[in-house]
């Protein structure tokens, strides 16, 4: 398909574990974002991506989190030592990169950590 | 601080009926301005933006906003929802320039009955 893709779609962990979410940004998409969307909540932005460069890194809640986009593609979300308030949906999106181009939204990943 | 302040969390509407959900925006500069929509079970969409020229923009599937500069609103309208409009909508807002992340409201979900 031609759309963002997020795998997994879902991921049940334990608390103290570590999980990789991981995102293929549509073909060609030079920027890439993060953003995490608790229950009752719109989604909030979390690291963005400018090529291989995180250009914003300002919404990454603490330093258990962590991203990367090594070849200007595929990303990885990665969060080390979660923690039960991880719990919510991690989306990606992706765009052309200029400010007013639509970013396209993945499906998400669930994550609940027990 | 930046923000987006959606009125209504829940709105229920029978068929036919005329829809107007809020959006206000708290942002230093200029910015772009978006409506996403999430039907059940599927990802977030672009039902239209705003970034220049004329205040009024229309939409995907009938809808329409105005963009009020000096309200800083950015109201989402439709003359007559359909039940296919059952769905969840969330206005957005980024900076004109420089970084390009997302701020999101809380997001309106709206029940339209058939």
């Amino acid at each position: 398909g031609a759309g963002v893709s997020q795998t997994p779609s879902n991921k049940v962990t334990e608390k103290g574990k570590y999980v990789e979410l991981r995102c293929d940004p549509i073909s060609g998409h030079t920027a890439l974002y993060w953003y995490r969307q608790s229950l009752g909540q719109g989604p909030e932005f979390l690291i963005y991506f400018q090529g291989t460069g995180a250009a914003d890194d300002s919404g990454l809640p603490n330093d258990r989190f962590f991203a990367v986009r090594p070849e200007g593609s595929v990303s990885t979300l990665k969060i080390q030592r979660t923690e039960r308030g991880d719990s919510a949906v991690y989306l990606c999106a992706s765009s052309s990169g200029r400010t007013h181009n639509e970013q396209f939204f993945g499906p998400g990943t669930r994550l609940t950590v027990l | 601080a930046q923000s987006v302040s959606q009125h209504n969390h829940h709105v229920i509407l029978s068929e036919a009926a005329s829809l107007e959900l809020g959006c206000n925006y708290s942002y230093g500069g200029t910015v772009n301005l978006f409506w996403y929509v999430q039907y059940p079970g599927q990802h977030l969409q672009l039902l239209l933006k705003y970034f220049s020229g004329d205040p009024l923009v229309k939409g995907i599937k009938g809808f329409e906003a105005e963009f009020i500069k000096s309200k800083f609103s950015f109201n989402l309208r439709k003359p007559s929802v359909q039940w296919s409009d059952t769905a969840e909508y969330f206005c957005a807002v980024n900076a004109a320039s420089g970084t390009y992340k997302y701020i999101f409201g809380t997001g309106t979900r709206l029940k339209v009955l058939a």
